[in-house]
């Protein structure tokens, strides 16, 4: 069974420019999770979906955060404009019985 | 509010020896607990979980985990530790009945463990 995959793996900006993040989740799985982990801290969550609904995003910036899923498989999360503090790991996961992780983005804002 | 809490940043174990990583939690109603590890630049890897049951669940690589309630526990445990399993350990809680979302997940800050040779 295929993973969780995620690209870019690598992504360094500068403050105020924009990037976009993408994830292709498990095949089947109807609910995608969009973390962001800081470094020496646990992720958390910024935005749920249930096939192409936002079921949470009570986490997420939403003055610079966005985030779709249009076809209820692929999805994209987009921050525009970047500061320092978003320097981070943006992780995808899917779920079937558990969630499953993508090997995750790693943003750095210069 | 759910929350767990992982007292111990990091974690010594000589290789062979039993290893414990730690986890408390705080959770309305009963919790549905989970143990993730991830590896450098690779994503959080499923170990295992405690919905209902017996207190003692056993998990992938030998790993496993004793659900204390009294105690809101959770500790992370190995009787024979490998070099191999040195990596970052999360201890997560979800409520079962968390309003309308389904699965979200609440970590701990995570703890590395070190097994040395």
């Amino acid at each position: 069974e295929a993973g969780v995959a995620q690209s870019p793996r690598y992504k360094i900006i500068e403050k105020r420019q924009s990037v976009a993040f993408w994830c292709n989740p498990i095949s089947g799985h109807a609910t995608l999770y969009w973390y962001q982990q800081i470094l020496g801290q646990g992720p958390k969550l910024l935005i749920q979906f249930q096939n192409n609904g936002v079921v949470d995003d009570s986490q997420l910036p939403k003055d610079r955060f966005s985030a779709e899923r249009l076809k209820g498989v692929d999805s994209t999360l987009k921050i525009q404009p970047a500061k320092l503090e978003d320097s981070a790991v943006y992780l995808c996961a899917s779920r079937g019985n558990e969630q499953f992780f993508g090997p995750g983005t790693r943003l750095t804002v210069l | 509010a759910q929350s767990v809490a992982q007292p111990e940043d990091q974690v010594n174990v000589a290789e062979g020896n039993p290893l414990t990583v730690k986890c408390t939690y705080s959770v309305s109603g009963n919790p549905y607990l989970f143990w993730y590890v991830q590896y450098p630049n690779r994503g959080l890897q499923f170990l295992l979980k405690y919905i209902t049951g017996d207190n003692l669940v056993k998990g992938s690589y030998g790993f496993e985990a004793e659900f204390n309630k009294s105690q809101t526990s959770f500790h992370l445990k190995k009787p024979s530790a490998l070099v191999s399993d040195s990596a970052l350990y999360f201890c997560a809680v979800r409520a079962p009945n968390y309003g309308g979302s389904q699965g979200n997940l609440i970590f701990g800050k995570g703890t590395k463990l070190s097994v040395k040779p």
